[in-house]
């Protein structure tokens, strides 16, 4: 059972914008900063989105995030097959005194 | 390019302990702090913990300490993960991952990641 809460699963089609969202509580997406990584099959994360809507250098600018209170988002724009991942959200937990994760949101495109 | 890479598989027995390695590469390995996360089957990335490669501190998931030690070698830019009492629940692919930006830049988040070590933990 993972500290933060993703749905399971999205779907979109090719160069459509999909989102997916982040529910925690005030003790860590509340309080704290909200990053985010993508996982293909087989392979390790990787950072797609730091401090809640930095993008790492080479992340192209259709991955955007934002967050409100106790929830966080990831935006995907112009949806392309290569999209098609696990994405995770994670997030410093101030009880925990340990960052948590998310439990993932596979993205299908259609 | 900057490198992680981890030791191979293990497969060990409950109770026992195991030992992943993550040799650097690239860069100035006192730099930037270390994560150790790990990721059971079909489940989300679980954090044990940061290692700062310069004095060796350490900060520790509350879920393992006791039984997480990490150390560091900074002769052959190398750091450690020792797990002891192992259960069946440990078996995962352990991931070794540098601090995204140097100098205990703690916030924005972790890359790049080791490719990962199959831990499989069972009599």
């Amino acid at each position: 059972q993972s500290v933060l809460t993703q749905p399971p699963s999205a779907s979109g089609t090719p160069g459509q914008r999909v989102t997916i969202s982040c529910s925690g509580n005030n003790s860590n997406v509340g309080s704290n900063i909200v990053n985010w990584y993508r996982q293909l099959p087989g392979t390790a994360p990787k950072l797609l989105i730091y401090i809640n809507n930095q993008r790492p250098s080479g992340v192209p600018d259709r991955f955007s995030g934002s967050k409100s209170g106790t929830s966080a988002s990831l935006a995907i724009s112009g949806l392309q097959s290569e999209d098609e991942a696990d994405y995770y959200c994670a997030a410093w937990d101030d009880s925990l005194q340990g960052w948590v994760f998310g439990g993932g949101t596979r993205l299908t495109v259609l | 390019q900057v490198q992680l890479v981890q030791s191979g598989a293990e497969v060990t027995k409950p109770g026992a302990s195991v030992k992943v390695s993550c040799k650097t590469s690239g860069y100035n390995f006192t730099s930037y702090s270390l994560h150790w996360v790990r990721q059971a089957p079909g489940q989300g990335p679980e954090w044990l913990g940061i290692i700062n490669p310069i004095g060796g501190s350490t900060t520790y998931a509350q879920k393992f300490q006791g039984r997480v030690t990490m150390t560091r070698d900074t002769s052959t830019s190398t750091v450690y993960m020792d797990l002891s009492s192992l259960k069946s629940e440990d078996t995962a692919v352990y991931y070794c991952a540098r601090d995204l930006f140097p100098n205990n830049d703690f916030w924005s988040g972790y890359s790049p990641w080791g490719q990962g070590t199959l831990v499989t933990v069972s009599s």
